[in-house]
């Protein structure tokens, strides 16, 4: 059973430092691996994808790198900004299913 | 185009009570899915239906039933509220698995409380 674990459960940081969450999962066998970002109330909303051939994935002030040998996924964030304050989850689609495994999340807090 | 809706937002139940989750998506996708999120917890899928007429279990599906007769709605029904089903109920749908652009899209949640 794919266990997906996220560390830490909570980060803090100050308007303007990097952001670097982590995901890592037990079972390298995937199809791919998705970062969500949650507000509160709100539903989930993609931010990237990235395909198990994939080494890392690009769109604007963020970045995901996947590395399925070691069971390792993480979220760069550039330049972190207020708006950037989220919960942000990564889930993974096995190679042999579509139903994905969630982690418990990441929840940001960039400080002005 | 308003992609996942659900409804009710918020409900508070009894014990007991019975209701009616409703989740409806308009864009034509055949694959459906409800899960629950537990505070400090991931996702866990309840029930999922990859079409019209067709439905099978997730990952913790007691007590909830579901039915899919129309490709846009997908209801979640609970039939005895208990207090282990307060949770944030999320619907989600996607095109068919194996497209390169594969994805769910997440209605806004209903947050459930039964005491």
């Amino acid at each position: 059973k794919q266990e997906v674990t996220q560390i830490p459960a909570a980060l803090s940081v100050p308007e303007g430092e990097n952001l670097v969450l982590n995901c890592s999962f037990t079972d390298s066998a995937i199809y791919n691996l998705q970062w969500f970002r949650q507000d509160p109330g709100k539903g989930l909303t993609s931010l990237l994808l990235i395909q198990s051939s994939q080494r890392e994935q690009t769109s604007g002030r963020l970045n995901a790198s996947l590395d399925k040998s070691s069971g390792r996924s993480t979220l760069y964030i550039a330049a972190s900004q207020p708006g950037d304050s989220a919960t942000y989850l990564c889930a993974v689609r096995p190679r042999d299913d579509y139903k994905l495994s969630f982690g418990a999340g990441t929840t940001v807090t960039v400080r002005a | 185009n308003a992609g996942v809706t659900q409804t009710p937002k918020f409900r508070i139940l009894k014990i007991g009570q019975s209701m009616t989750l409703q989740c409806t998506q308009d864009m034509n996708h055949n694959y459906m899915y409800w899960y629950r999120q537990d505070p400090g917890m991931g996702l866990k899928l309840i029930y999922y239906s990859v079409g019209a007429g067709i439905t099978d279990k997730g990952e913790v599906p007691n007590g909830y039933n579901v039915s899919r007769s129309t490709t846009e709605d997908f209801p979640l029904r609970l039939e005895l509220a208990a207090p282990s089903q307060t949770s944030v109920y999320f619907c989600a749908s996607s095109i068919l698995p194996g497209q390169s652009t594969y994805e769910q899209y997440f209605g806004p949640g209903t947050r459930l409380t039964v005491t």
